[in-house]
């Protein structure tokens, strides 16, 4: 159980061009996701958080109008990158919490790598 | 806020060797903390997790870690280790805010595992 997944695995875009990766709760509901960004040899930095219907809360230094998050449903969120550039490129992770059980605990997607030509 | 700090951003150990890696916590309730390795390209899979229950807590693949209030620690450890346990170690803290919890990770280890 608790599982997410994130498409696509991999995606290459040109510069200037927006990119958009989903994240699905496959077996429960997830009220809350977020969405973490990892650089080479770095560790995982969350970007925002979002809940079901609202709008997303960013962390300090995220470009809100840059990584578009929409949560519209209870087992989808999308993280839109508009107009990337190669210092973009980067690991995208996301992660969902279950609605009113183990509210500590998320779990996490396999990841997107995205690279900006 | 809390926040997880990982002692030693690289650990090489032989194989068969005991493996220690190190992770302080910050937080002034009772924390939510995990341990999580990541393989080269890969996503994160969640090894333990310590949830105020028993302080040893035992995970995946032969790890454990101990949960110690005095020191603050949340010590990795596994008895021998195997070449397949080269990776990226990330101790986290589920941190309590104003929109509820989310999970804090620390800068990483990254382990090396010799013949």
């Amino acid at each position: 159980g608790a599982v997410v997944s994130q498409h696509p695995s991999r995606v290459i875009c040109k510069s200037g061009t927006s990119v958009k990766i989903e994240c699905r709760s496959l077996d429960f509901q997830a009220t809350t996701m977020f969405w973490y960004r990892q650089f080479p040899k770095q560790s995982l930095m969350l970007m925002a958080t979002s809940n079901e219907g609202s709008k997303a809360t960013y962390e300090q230094g995220v470009e809100k109008d840059k990584f578009l998050i929409n949560h519209a449903s209870l087992t989808l969120s999308t993280l839109t990158v508009t107009s990337a550039h190669p210092e973009d490129s980067s690991f995208y992770i996301c992660s969902a919490r279950a609605g009113n059980q183990n509210l500590y605990e998320q779990y996490f997607g396999p990841g997107t790598r995205l690279t900006v030509t | 806020a809390q926040s997880v700090t990982q002692l030693g951003s690289h650990v090489s150990v032989s194989e068969g060797a005991l493996v220690l890696l190190r992770c302080n916590y910050s937080s002034s309730v009772p924390p939510y903390l995990f341990w999580y390795v990541q393989y080269p390209n890969q996503g994160l899979q969640l090894l333990l997790k310590y949830t105020s229950a028993a302080t040893l807590v035992k995970g995946i693949n032969g790890f454990e870690a101990e949960f110690k209030k005095s020191e603050t620690s949340f010590h990795l450890t596994k008895p021998s280790a195997h070449m397949s346990d080269a990776a990226e170690y990330f101790c986290a803290v589920s941190d309590q805010g104003t929109g509820g919890f989310k999970t804090i990770f620390g800068a990483g280890t990254r382990l090396f595992v010799k013949a």
